[in-house]
């Protein structure tokens, strides 16, 4: 199992492009979610999904859209890059219910500059 | 609201010292409580957990009560090496799978 992927590893965005941050997993996991890690501040939660079909905002979701057509994908995209959405991203992914607390497993991450 | 408040790194030590990296949560409920590691250049590996109020997580040498009445979930290892330089991030689970993590601790272990 490659288990959780990002791709790309760094990218370089001017201020107002857009792009779409890749994030995909091979362990049949419901729960994806993104978050990005800014200094001082740990990892916060932007987007999230319990399903294919089904996502919701995290706490801080302004301008990064997500959608999730299969199980296995769940990409993040920027509309217009903002020098404050200079970070690094994490996908993560788990099992889900309602009951349990399951373990998520972290991809490498993707280090975003916005200039 | 929700936080995690965890001791502002970093944290210079050398091997074989004893290491402890405090923290306390606000949250509702009984959440599950983490500790995720992060190597240099990596993503974050969960080191270990606890689901309920005075259970112990622990793995690598590294060890974390859950204690209810302090809403604290402290880290420690008894002797550090130089491989366990990291950061170090507590966590909980609330709602969900949704995590509110603390603001991190970077640990450098000296030889």
């Amino acid at each position: 199992n490659a288990g959780v992927t990002q791709t790309p590893k760094f990218q370089v965005l001017k201020t107002g492009q857009s792009m779409t941050l890749q994030c995909a997993q091979d362990m049949n996991h419901e729960y994806m979610s993104w978050y990005r890690q800014d200094p001082g501040m740990g990892l916060r939660l932007i987007h999230y999904s319990v399903g294919a079909g089904i996502t919701d905002q995290g706490e801080v979701p302004n301008g990064y859209n997500v959608s999730r057509s299969t199980t296995e994908d769940f990409p993040l995209r920027l509309l217009s890059a903002a020098p404050s959405q200079t970070s690094v991203y994490f996908c993560a992914s788990s099992y889900s219910d309602r009951v349990l607390t399951y373990e998520q497993y972290f991809g490498p991450g993707t280090r975003l500059t916005v200039t | 609201g929700n936080s995690v408040t965890q001791m502002e790194g970093p944290v210079t030590l050398s091997e074989e010292a004893f290491l402890t990296i405090n923290c306390t949560y606000t949250a509702t409920g009984y959440p599950s409580l983490f500790w995720y590691v992060q190597y240099p250049g990596e993503g974050l590996q969960l080191l270990l957990k606890a689901t309920k109020a005075d259970d112990k997580g622990s793995n690598k040498g590294f060890e974390a009560t859950y204690r209810k009445e302090t809403t604290s979930f402290h880290l420690e290892k008894g002797s550090v090496q130089v491989s366990d330089s990291a950061v170090y991030f507590c966590a909980f689970s609330g709602a969900g799978n949704k995590l509110t993590f603390g603001g991190g601790t970077r640990v450098l272990v000296k030889p």
